[in-house]
């Protein structure tokens, strides 16, 4: 079973810029997430689908979209890049039910490298 | 308001000695507490998680994880460390609202020989 997918690996932008980063998430899981993670800030919660709507979302400002499309595939966009917008941005693939639903299990990707100069 | 507490930044430990990673959340309901681990360029991998019942919990790579409700704690530890064990370890509670993790600000891990 092929876990969960995020491209690209790495990439370099420049400031005012815009990105678009994937997610794939496990075959047959509805729910993504989104995460950054920075040395200052730690691992922060940006936002969650499910079933291509959003159903959670964390304290980022409007830059920061995503959307799902019927597959469950997933995708983030930052607009006006800045450079403390450097950073590692994971994709989080679940079934969708309930975080303390005993079948829940909660599979991260390897993430996205952003870079922004 | 949801957190993680992860008191130690970085802990140096020699091969074959135990550890414990220590751990506390702050939140109102049951909560639903993770532990993660990241190795250097990776993302992150489940080591155990806890949902209800009993509270020693056992996870992958002989970690496990006692629940203290009464200490808002909830700590990692290993037997015997290998030094592949080096890595960051994140602390995470999980929220019912959507998909939603708080995480600790994570503990670094360093293996001497």
């Amino acid at each position: 079973k092929a876990g969960v997918t995020q491209t690209p690996r790495y990439l370099i932008k420049t400031r005012g810029q815009q990105v678009t980063l994937s997610c794939s998430p496990i075959s047959g899981h509805r729910s993504v997430s989104w995460y950054q993670q920075t040395p200052g800030q730690g691992l922060q919660f940006l936002f969650e689908y499910f079933s291509e709507t959003q159903r959670n979302k964390g304290n980022f400002p409007g830059r920061f979209s995503g959307r799902q499309f019927s597959n469950s595939r997933s995708e983030m966009n930052v607009s006006t890049l800045e450079l403390g917008d450097s950073a590692l941005y994971l994709c989080a693939s679940s079934s969708g039910f309930r975080m303390g639903y005993s079948g829940n299990t909660i599979y991260f990707g390897e993430g996205s490298w952003l870079t922004v100069v | 308001a949801q957190s993680v507490t992860q008191p130690d930044i970085h802990i140096t430990v020699s091969e074959g000695a135990s550890l414990e990673l220590r751990c506390n959340y702050s939140y109102g309901a049951t909560p639903y507490l993770f532990w993660y681990v990241q190795s250097p360029g990776q993302g992150l991998q489940l080591l155990l998680k806890y949902f209800s019942g009993d509270t020693l919990v056992q996870g992958i790579k002989g970690f496990e994880a006692e629940f203290k409700r009464s200490q808002s704690s909830f700590n990692l530890r290993k037997p015997s460390v290998h030094w592949s064990d080096a890595a960051e370890y994140f602390c995470a509670v999980g929220s019912n609202t959507g998909n939603q993790f708080y995480f600790g600000t994570g503990t670094s891990l360093t293996v001497i020989p």
